[in-house]
């Protein structure tokens, strides 16, 4: 499978830990999104890389929040000291440059912080 | 700012029924507009797109067409099928090069037999 891949695909964690996911996206796409998701919403921006350089971030993207994507290839977001608002869907998702709008996303990592 | 205001759902019909999703947009610049399509158990995809005013987005037997006068990209699809059942998410990037997309909150469909 040539996909975006997500792991893990479910995070349970206790209030105050930290947590990573990962993403694997196309290989040949150059651009990386994370967006977070909670039910009954659409998905929200967090950020952006083109190849290792992180370009935007979201103000939703507190200072708890970070990601990185050495070498331009998969990208981790961690999530320090987390709090039950922060239980949602995080979805990553990479495309070609040039080519606007047309993201392809993985599944998903849920997040529940108890 | 940029956003999109999505119809509220849930949607039911019976299939073959004709199908209509509103969708809204706000935007400062000159966006493309798309429709994203999230099937049970799996992550979002692009179900078709517009760029630019009065072009015809299409796909699946889906249509949406870009209207700049009202603002609009309702999504249609004249005879649906059960599997069709989803959730679509309107979304516009607000014409910067960064790919950066605003969703709305989605609309869950079922078709029954």
């Amino acid at each position: 499978d040539t996909g975006v891949s997500q792991n893990p695909r479910h995070k349970i964690t206790k209030r105050g830990q930290n947590v990573t996911f990962r993403c694997d996206p196309i290989s040949e796409h150059n651009r990386l999104y994370w967006y977070r998701q909670t039910l009954g919403q659409g998905p929200e921006f967090l950020t952006y890389f083109q190849n290792e350089a992180q370009l935007e971030k979201s103000r939703l993207l507190s200072d708890r929040f970070s990601a990185e994507r050495p070498k331009g290839s998969f990208s981790t977001l961690e999530i320090q000291r987390t709090e039950q608002g922060d239980s949602a869907m995080y979805l990553c998702a990479s495309s070609f440059s040039g080519v606007t709008g047309e993201l392809f996303f993985g599944e998903g990592s849920r997040l529940t912080v108890l | 700012g940029d956003s999109v205001t999505q119809m509220e759902g849930p949607v039911t019909l019976s299939e073959e029924a004709f199908l209509t999703i509103n969708c809204t947009y706000t935007a400062t610049g000159y966006p493309s507009l798309f429709w994203y399509v999230q099937y049970p158990g799996e992550g979002l995809q692009l179900l078709l797109k517009a760029t630019k005013a009065d072009d015809k987005g299409s796909n699946k037997g889906f249509e949406a067409t870009y209207r700049k006068e009202t603002t609009s990209f309702h999504l249609e699809k004249g005879s649906v099928q059960v599997s069709d059942s989803a959730v679509y998410f309107c979304a516009l990037n607000g014409g910067s090069t960064l790919g950066r997309l605003y969703f709305g909150r989605g609309t869950q469909l079922t078709v029954w037999p």
